[in-house]
């Protein structure tokens, strides 16, 4: 059983075009963090999300944390080809514990 | 300053053997935790050090275990390999045990494992 249900897994979009990936749990978070990784490489923090119905921008790129802090979202808005990716979810259930839970990662591919 | 590093970045080893993984944490962090991330499962948990006593354990068998020294260096071993445990193994750290805003976790690049 998958604790953090990340969608839509694959997504292939064309350039300038608007996406949101969905992080989804029953489990609360103290904290819900973003990742992209690139291939062969480890995740690269995006951004941490710690208050419910916090939003946080990074140009492009907004991250809303649910208000039961039960889900997030990341939008792009006019996507481009260097957004291409595997972007990752991950809660931490406890503040004191370095316990992440990772959702499945959302393959994203933007199209010149 | 330097990131996570983790070796060896590839190896291959056959069924039954044993293997050991390295991970040095950027100079300062004293949390280091591990996770296993394979195409099915996607990034699960191992286990997570600080200070070099393990204060979380993932759900995996006895056969993966692992330590961390004085110096906040890691290993992580896994004996008695079988198929199912090729895999990225990913090594994190970070300045503190605290998860949320100020307290960023680092990934390595990842050791890779094949297992034949």
């Amino acid at each position: 059983t998958q604790l953090l249900e990340q969608s839509p897994q694959f997504l292939s979009i064309q350039e300038g075009e608007n996406l949101t990936v969905y992080c989804n749990s029953s489990s609360v978070f103290s904290s819900l963090q973003w990742y992209r990784q690139e291939p062969g490489e480890g995740p690269v923090l995006l951004v941490t999300v710690v208050t419910g119905g916090e939003v946080k921008k990074l140009k492009r790129l907004t991250f809303q944390f649910g208000d039961a802090r039960k889900d997030s979202s990341l939008h792009i808005t006019a996507a481009q080809p260097g957004d291409t990716g595997l972007y990752l979810c991950a809660g931490a259930l406890s503040q004191g514990a370095q316990k992440l839970v990772f959702g499945q990662g959302t393959r994203l591919t933007i199209n010149p | 300053k330097a990131g996570v590093t983790q070796t060896p970045r590839y190896l291959i080893k056959t069924r039954g053997q044993q293997v050991t993984l390295s991970c040095s944490p950027i100079s300062g962090h004293r949390s280091v935790s591990w996770y296993q991330q394979t195409p099915g499962q996607g990034l699960q948990f191992l286990f997570e050090y600080f200070s070099e006593t393990q204060r979380n354990k993932g759900n995996f068998p006895g056969r993966f275990s692992g330590r961390q020294f004085s110096n906040s260096r890691s290993e992580m071993n896994v004996s008695t390999l079988e198929l199912g445990d090729s895999a990225l193994y990913l090594c994190a750290s970070s300045f503190s045990q605290q998860v949320g805003s100020g307290n960023t976790i680092y990934f390595g690049e990842g050791s890779w494992l094949t297992v034949v």
